[in-house]
């Protein structure tokens, strides 16, 4: 059974960090990854997404990258913002529609 | 529509209601799925829809839990006899037939009293 977890479960850095989240999973075979974004109340927001076949995806200031052999992904933000502040899911693609989800990584940049 | 469109957004039911969620997904997409988020965790799969066809249940905690999209659009998650663990966000989200990416709603809370 595919499971998923996300380390560290909860961050807190000053404004202008770069970080590092880590998603680890027990499965390889797996479709795709992706990561999303959940802000208090609201639903989640796909933020980047690696096929199977791909070691890295770049959006902005994210960059996340994938290890399929070893089950890991990071999730790379530079120069941190206080608007990036929330919490962060990764989410891996097994079969052809069914994602798993880790418990996120809650992260408060301080201003 | 321009989005994925949950309701109710918040909901407060007395233990043994049933309640009836909705939701209305981005309009041409053919997958539609439901997850469950307790407080503080990951969401979880109940179910998913190709078109109208179910294609799997087997999320779902109980069978107070029944989910339909009989035009392939619109899709309404019913819980019967609500129970106090049944308290959670219940997200949709779709996407295209082939598509990667898939676009949730903003949920609806649901609170069991």
């Amino acid at each position: 059974k595919q499971e998923v977890t996300q380390i560290p479960a909860a961050l807190s850095v000053p404004e202008g960090e770069n970080l590092v989240l880590n998603c680890s999973f027990t499965d390889s075979a797996i479709y795709n990854l992706q990561w999303f974004r959940q802000d208090p109340g609201k639903g989640l927001t796909s933020l980047l997404l690696i096929q199977s076949s791909q070691r890295e995806q770049t959006s902005g200031r994210l960059n996340a990258s994938l290890d399929k052999s070893s089950g890991r992904s990071t999730l790379y933000i530079a120069a941190s913002q206080p608007g990036d502040s929330a919490t962060y899911l990764c989410a891996v693609r097994t079969g052809t529609y069914k994602y798993i989800f880790g418990t996120g990584t809650r992260l408060k940049v301080l201003a | 529509g321009a989005g994925v469109s949950q309701s109710p957004r918040y909901k407060v039911a007395k233990r043994g209601q049933d309640v009836a969620l909705r939701c209305d997904p981005i309009s041409g997409h053919v997958s539609l799925f439901w997850y469950q988020q307790a407080l503080g965790q990951g969401p979880e799969f109940l179910t998913y829809f190709q078109n109208e066809a179910q294609l799997d249940k087997s999320g779902l905690p109980s069978d107070r839990f029944f989910a339909e999209r009989p035009e392939g659009s619109v899709s309404t998650l019913k819980i019967q006899r609500t129970q106090q663990e049944d308290s959670a966000v219940y997200l949709c989200a779709s996407s295209t037939s082939s598509g990667n990416t898939i676009y949730f709603g903003e949920g609806s809370w649901l609170t069991v009293v």
